[in-house]
């Protein structure tokens, strides 16, 4: 498996821009989960799918936010418009089901998608 | 709400050296810790997971330990190489909900030649 993938690597747009990130799963993996990460801040979680019906998100910083998984290989989250404190590495991680007792698996990070908002 | 904390946050050592990161969390309940390593510009490698029934993990030079009661961990890397410098995180599970994990700030370690 190729791992998580994630698209752009780079992206660098001007303030008021829609940016779309994208983010292909490991197969078989029914949890996907979007991180942004910031020196300020550290990484916080987005908002997470199980089963491509988003669970909590909570994380989401505004309405700008949206985030949608329309199969199980395939998420986006959208930014419109975007702004310069939205500059950040975005992460998906994806991981399989719980297995009987544990509550959770190991998490499998994507490279990130490096955002610079002008 | 689960907090997570990695003290110090910054770490500088010769080579050779065993040394110890803390983490420490304020949600006991939880099913399990993960040690994550991040090198700069990279996504995050899982490379411990500890469940809420076990008190430590192994893997090579790395030995992980859980102490639920009181809401740390602790990553100890032995003989320790250049190789080994990076950002490496511990994240809790938030809400005790299984996969959702609150990460800690992240100890920033350089192992000099």
């Amino acid at each position: 498996d190729a791992g998580v993938i994630q698209s752009p690597r780079h992206e660098v747009t001007e303030m008021g821009q829609e940016v779309t990130l994208r983010c292909k799963p490991i197969s078989g993996h029914d949890y996907l989960f979007w991180y942004r990460q910031t020196m300020m801040r550290g990484l916080e979680l987005l908002i997470y799918f199980n089963n491509n019906v988003p669970i909590d998100d909570s994380g989401m910083p505004e309405d700008r936010f949206s985030a949608k998984m329309p199969n199980a290989s395939f998420s986006t989250l959208k930014i419109q418009p975007s702004e310069p404190r939205d500059s950040a590495v975005y992460f998906c991680a994806s991981s399989p089901p719980p297995g009987a007792g544990s509550g959770a698996n190991v998490l499998t990070f994507g490279a990130g998608s490096r955002l610079t908002v002008l | 709400k689960q907090e997570v904390t990695q003290i110090p946050a910054a770490l500088s050592v010769p080579e050779g050296e065993n040394l110890v990161l803390n983490c420490s969390f304020t949600d006991s309940a939880i099913y399990n810790l993960q040690w994550f390593r991040q090198d700069p510009g990279k996504g995050l490698t899982s490379l411990l997971l500890i469940q809420s029934s076990q008190r430590e993990q192994t893997s090579g030079r790395l030995n992980a330990s859980l102490d639920k009661s009181s809401g740390r961990s602790t990553l100890y890397i032995a003989a320790s190489q250049p190789g080994d410098s990076a950002t490496y995180l511990c994240a809790a599970p938030f809400h005790n909900a299984g996969n959702m994990l609150t990460f800690g700030g992240g100890t920033r370690l350089m192992v000099k030649p």
